[in-house]
């Protein structure tokens, strides 16, 4: 276990169809969080997980965006409908208590042509 | 929520001289604030962080500074190497650490 694990790494999709993406945290790593960046922007908070709960979500995650995390372990971040605003890199970030720094994964870039 | 504010967006320095980047936040209730660098292409990285008992920390070449009352805390990065060209990012969390609320970034450029 070498840090957080994300796939894909690169996904071009059409507009409107379904797209979904992995991450695998840190293995003692209760907290998992899901973030989105565009270019030239800091990350933008999404949701966040404690184990298997997601315990909160940011309003830019509409109804067309879902995740999970079935047992508190991997994590899945699916969007429905997909449209070219979707287009970023999406980061899910993992860390073992609250107040302490994340570890990051590499990302997921996602093109909606 | 919290608002994290991050200057300057672009920083040019010669090689050997010192860098600092400066952020604020809104919220008084954080309590928690790490410096991300970010690599063309990488991951965000932490590179230091500090609470809001402290005013100081160091690491090297890298020491953070807080100033509670005035709501602002800076990176300073000394003795810059091109290899401290990076994007750096800011970040602020309440007591919860449910969520980074992140600076826009500063773009690093150590000039050999």
């Amino acid at each position: 276990d070498t840090g957080v694990s994300q796939d894909p790494r690169h996904k071009i999709t059409k507009r409107g169809q379904n797209v979904t993406f992995r991450c695998d945290p840190i293995s003692e790593h209760n907290r998992l969080y899901w973030y989105r960046q565009t270019l030239g922007q800091g990350p933008e908070f999404l949701t966040y997980f404690q184990n298997e709960a997601q315990l909160e979500k940011s309003r830019l995650l509409s109804d067309r965006f879902s995740a999970e995390r079935p047992k508190g372990s991997f994590s899945t971040l699916e969007i429905q409908r997909t449209e070219q605003g979707d287009s970023a890199m999406y980061l899910c970030a993992s860390s073992i208590q609250a107040n302490y720094g994340y570890t990051f994964g590499s990302g997921t870039r996602l093109t909606v042509v | 929520g919290e608002n994290v504010e991050q200057h300057p967006s672009t920083l040019s320095v010669q090689e050997g001289d010192s860098a600092v980047i400066k952020c604020t936040y809104s919220d008084s209730a954080s309590n928690y604030f790490p410096w991300y660098k970010q690599e063309l292409g990488k991951r965000p990285q932490l590179i230091i962080d500090i609470r809001s008992n402290v005013g100081e920390k160091k690491d090297q070449r890298i020491a953070v500074t807080l100033n509670k009352t005035a709501k602002h805390f800076s990176l300073h990065i000394t003795e810059t190497q091109p290899e401290d060209s990076a994007v750096y990012f800011c970040a602020a969390t309440l007591n919860t650490g449910n969520q980074f609320y992140f600076g826009t970034g500063t773009s690093l450029t150590v000039i050999p």
